[in-house]
C-alpha cells in the first residue's frame, strides 16, 4: 500500500540544469497536485490536474511545467526546464478524489523531494 | 482568492496539558472545507482533522477538536492531553469546492510539547 510516491527524495542541481520530478499514486485518484514548501512557510500550489490529460496552473507556476499522460494517469510529472536558485525548495505531490457530488476527500501527500539548486 | 492566516509562529505546551492553535481565513465562498495538517520533523504531511463548512457541529478526532466559527471565519485547533509526539508544525488549510479542489495553506505554527 504505497499511496503517493515521489522520486527522487533528494537532488542537487546546478543553475540552468533541467530535471523532472515524478509522482506516482496507486489509489486511482483523479486529482493530483504539486506544491512547494519554502523554509518556515506553508505549501504553495504550483500546478494541478483534475484528470488524465489535463493540467492547470496554481499559485506559483512560473518556471515549471507538468505532464499527466493519458496512458499513465496515475503519474504526474513536474519539470524544471532551467533550474534557478529561487527554486530551491521541498516539493510535495498530493492526490485526492471526489466521492459523489458533494463529498471531497482530503489530499494524500507524498514524503517530499528536497531540491537544492546551486 | 482565499487567504489563510496563522498568527502564532511558535507555541509550547507542557505534556498532558491543553493547547489551542489559531487560524483565520478570508473567503467569499459559502461552501468549503477546512483542514489541519501536522508536519513532524520527518516532513510528512499528516491529516489531523477536517471540517465541512455546511456542518455546524465542530469536528472531533480523539484528542483533537476544532472550534469552527463560520461568521468570524475562524478555525482553531485544540489539542488535549498533549503528548511528546504532537511536537510538529501544524498547518491550517482551506479548500474551495470545485475548480480542482486546491488547498490554500497558512504559514504554520510550530508546536513544541515539553516533558
Amino acid at each position: 500500500n504505497a499511496g503517493v510516491t515521489q522520486t527522487p527524495k533528494f537532488r542537487v542541481l546546478k543553475t540552468g540544469q533541467s530535471m523532472t520530478l515524478l509522482c506516482a499514486q496507486d489509489m486511482n485518484h483523479e486529482y493530483m497536485y504539486w506544491y512547494r514548501q519554502d523554509p518556515g512557510m506553508g505549501l504553495r500550489l504550483i500546478h494541478y490536474s483534475v484528470g488524465e490529460g489535463t493540467t492547470a496552473k496554481g499559485e506559483v507556476p512560473d518556471g515549471y511545467n507538468v505532464s499527466r499522460l493519458k496512458k499513465k494517469k496515475q503519474n504526474f510529472l513536474l519539470g524544471l526546464e532551467s533550474a534557478a536558485p529561487s527554486q530551491t525548495s521541498v516539493y510535495f505531490c498530493a492526490s485526492s478524489y471526489r466521492r459523489g457530488s458533494l463529498t471531497y476527500q482530503p489530499q494524500h501527500f507524498g514524503d517530499g523531494t528536497r531540491l537544492s539548486i546551486l | 482568492a482565499q487567504t489563510v492566516t496563522q498568527s502564532q509562529p511558535e507555541m509550547s505546551v507542557q505534556e498532558a496539558e491543553t493547547v489551542t492553535l489559531s487560524c483565520t481565513y478570508d473567503t467569499s465562498e459559502n461552501n468549503y472545507y477546512l483542514f489541519w495538517y501536522k508536519q513532524p520533523p520527518s516532513r510528512q504531511m499528516i491529516l489531523v482533522i477536517r471540517q465541512e463548512a455546511y456542518k455546524q457541529q465542530n469536528a472531533t478526532e480523539n484528542r483533537f477538536s476544532v472550534n469552527f466559527q463560520k461568521a468570524a471565519k475562524s478555525f482553531s485547533l485544540k489539542i488535549s492531553d498533549s503528548q511528546l509526539g504532537d511536537t510538529a508544525m501544524y498547518f491550517c488549510a482551506f479548500m474551495r469546492i470545485g475548480a480542482g479542489n486546491m488547498l490554500t495553506f497558512g504559514g504554520g505554527t510550530r508546536l513544541m510539547v515539553k516533558p
